[in-house]
């Protein structure tokens, strides 16, 4: 499984952009990189994947490098209830494997 | 749509009692998997079930067992339980398609208390 680093925390100001980076400079051919987040002790949500090109759902943006050794998650308009735990989980299949996410703290 | 059902959510055992938890996938879903998030911590993988097979195993203790039936719901059983398995144990299923990447649904939690 490749190895990811991710902010230990971040804060962002309620009604601006969220950008969340991560690296994973390790993650192979085939993995997607996975972003989920965890409410505080709620089950993890899926957020969004991707495999390398961006990405665009209603949750989010994923912004991939071309040589895919990083990515950036952008909530557009971060509000108080995305506060959470974001993780960045490159994988193939679904099986996921948690490491240490970023804490973002949205403050009005 | 009804999600991922756990059950019990709440859960008080004492040390070296048996403890089993049960989780109900959403519709048509045929993977489970099992996860572990001890108190401060980032969910472990434990172990997932594909076709009521083993599919793949994480850090799982031998204490621990788990098996998925036919109606693809799955049920993880503890024994001997220690302090440390204190914990949030989350299932979670995803839809067919085993080598395809998509998301998984979490469900809420069982939580885990051992005294």
């Amino acid at each position: 499984d490749a190895k990811t680093t991710q902010p230990t925390s971040m804060d962002c100001a309620e009604g601006r952009a969220a950008n969340l980076p991560c690296n994973h400079s390790t993650i192979s051919g085939n993995e997607y990189v996975y972003w989920y987040r965890q409410i505080h002790s709620q089950g993890p949500q899926y957020i969004i994947h991707g495999l390398k090109n961006n990405e665009t759902n209603e949750m989010a943006s994923l912004i991939i490098t071309e040589d895919r050794k990083s990515s950036t998650l952008i909530l557009p308009h971060a509000t108080l209830r995305d506060t959470a735990v974001y993780y960045c989980i490159p994988g193939y299949g679904n099986k996921l494997v948690f490491g240490a996410g970023t804490i973002l703290r949205v403050k009005s | 749509a009804a999600g991922v059902i756990q059950s019990p959510r709440h859960l008080i055992k004492e040390k070296r009692e048996t403890a089993t938890l049960k989780c109900y996938p959403i519709s048509r879903h045929d993977t489970v998997y099992w996860y572990q998030q001890g108190p401060g911590q980032d969910p472990q993988f434990l172990i997932s079930f594909y076709e009521k097979m083993q599919s793949d195993k994480g850090s799982i203790p031998d204490r621990f067992s788990a098996q998925q039936f036919s109606d693809y719901h799955s049920e993880l059983n503890m024994s001997s339980l220690e302090l440390g398995d204190s914990a949030l144990y989350f299932c979670a299923s995803s839809p067919p398609g085993l080598s395809l990447p998509g998301e998984l649904f979490f469900g809420e939690g069982s939580r885990l208390t051992v005294l």
